[in-house]
């Protein structure tokens, strides 16, 4: 079965932009997880959508902001680009029990220049 | 202090050889505990999941869980060039199970 699925890949933004990056969970999935991967930081939860809410959020900025569609797609938005948001981003999708085994994406891939 | 503390590494062993990865943690209200591996430009991929403490086989892989001490660990026996990634251990409290706190990953290079 397809797995999550991450666009655009890499891209390149300038500071004071914003990126919209977006996630497809595995079908079936309700729960979607954003994190962001940097070399310092490591893997940093951003947020967590289920069923359309956001259930969970870390500790970042009001510039990172996301929302979940009613077919469980999601997108995340950043927004007044700092050099420090260069990062990947990862999603994860996970079914709506109990258990919070999550399946990653590939990762988009932010350079802020 | 890192609320997940692993050595970056990175770890580099013969192939065939045991490799012992570790975790500590400092927040005692964690209960499930994860390991992930990473391969270079792809996500992290769930290769082991145990809940509180004790010891979970699959295969060449075994994680074992130390409340007590809290401290964590992944075995790998046989270790094959293929298993050249990062792993990253993770963590989460009962009533916020998608927010996973991970360590920072350890580098391991199985040399053929």
């Amino acid at each position: 079965k397809a797995g999550v699925t991450q666009t655009p890949r890499y891209l390149i933004k300038t500071r004071g932009q914003q990126v919209t990056l977006s996630c497809s969970p595995i079908s079936g999935h309700r729960s979607v997880s954003w994190y962001q991967q940097t070399p310092g930081q490591g893997l940093q939860f951003l947020f967590e959508y289920f069923s359309e809410t956001q259930r969970n959020k870390g500790n970042f900025p009001g510039r990172f902001s996301g929302r979940q569609f009613s077919n469980s797609r999601s997108e995340m938005n950043v927004s007044t680009l700092e050099l420090g948001d260069s990062a990947l981003y990862l999603c994860a999708s996970s079914r709506s029990g109990e258990d919070n085994v999550l399946t990653f994406g590939a990762g988009s891939r932010l350079t802020v220049l | 202090q890192k609320e997940v503390e692993q050595d970056p590494g990175p770890l580099s062993v013969p192939e065939g050889a045991i490799v012992s990865l570790n975790c500590t943690y400092s927040n005692s209200a964690f209960q499930y505990f994860m390991w992930y591996r990473q391969y270079s430009r792809k996500g992290p991929e769930l290769l082991m999941y145990t809940y509180s403490s004790g010891n979970k086989e699959d295969g060449r892989f075994t994680a074992q869980v130390d409340k007590s001490s809290k401290y964590i660990s992944l075995f790998i026996r046989d270790s094959q060039p293929s298993d050249s990634a990062t792993y990253l251990c993770a963590m989460s409290e009962a009533d916020s199970s998608y927010k996973l706190i991970f360590g920072s990953g350890t580098r391991l290079l199985v040399r053929p």
